[in-house]
């Protein structure tokens, strides 16, 4: 039981490239999210997936685009990066039992953008 | 006023001292109540979570909700340098624009455990 999983662990871009971080759990959990961590910022939601098939933008979603693959997979795409997105995502999904509010986080993807 | 304040710190004290942290928060819709720790380059780990007021024990932590002062803290007893990290509180109310619950976190407080 691998719980929340992201591909790469960092990346390096140029402003204008495009890239897409992969996110998987193996928990069987319906709700999945997207946040960036910035320094002074805090956790900062940018898309979420409240089951497969649906996607809703977050607090700060401009630049970005979310695919929910299926039930397992939730991957974020920069279609054009910007220096601005240089920051440390995260991938969460949520309980569907037990503690139904939490959510588990994966480790994370550096991304710099140039 | 931010729905949730936290003070980021950073906090050191001296091995087998008690820490305290805490969190207040404006929206009385927030029902669930949790504690994250998060270690230098990791990603957030889920560390006590508790829907009610009054408290919650789990070996040395307690975690502790005062709905009716929007307060809630997290005591760490007999500390360890283990304990350094980063700890985040995070809220939970169903909104119902989205649909679905959502997390609102705190921006975290570094703490630093001296041996």
């Amino acid at each position: 039981n691998a719980g929340v999983t992201q591909t790469p662990k960092f990346q390096v871009l140029k402003t204008g490239q495009s890239m897409t971080l992969q996110c998987a759990q193996d928990m069987n959990h319906n709700s999945m999210y997207w946040y960036r961590q910035d320094p002074g910022m805090g956790l900062r939601l940018i898309y979420y997936s409240a089951s497969e098939g649906t996607t809703d933008k977050g607090e700060v979603p401009n630049g970005y685009n979310v695919s929910r693959l299926n039930k397992r997979e939730f991957s974020l795409r920069l279609e054009s990066a910007a220096p601005s997105q240089t920051s440390v995502y995260f991938c969460a999904s949520r309980s569907t039992s037990g503690a139904l509010w939490a959510q588990y986080f994966g480790p994370g993807t550096r991304l710099t953008v140039l | 006023q931010k729905e949730v304040e936290q003070d980021p710190g950073p906090l050191s004290v001296p091995e087998g001292a008690i820490v305290s942290l805490n969190c207040t928060y404006s929206n009385s819709a927030f029902q669930y109540f949790m504690w994250y720790r998060q270690y230098s380059r990791k990603g957030p780990e889920l560390l006590m979570y508790t829907y009610s007021s009054g408290n919650k024990e789990d070996g040395r932590f307690t975690a502790q909700v005062d709905k009716s002062s929007k307060y809630i803290s997290l005591f760490i007893r007999d500390s360890q340098p283990s304990d350094s990290a980063t700890y985040l509180c995070a809220m939970s109310g169903y909104n119902s624009g989205a649909g679905s619950y959502q997390l609102t976190f705190g921006k975290g407080t570094k703490l630093s455990v001296i041996p």
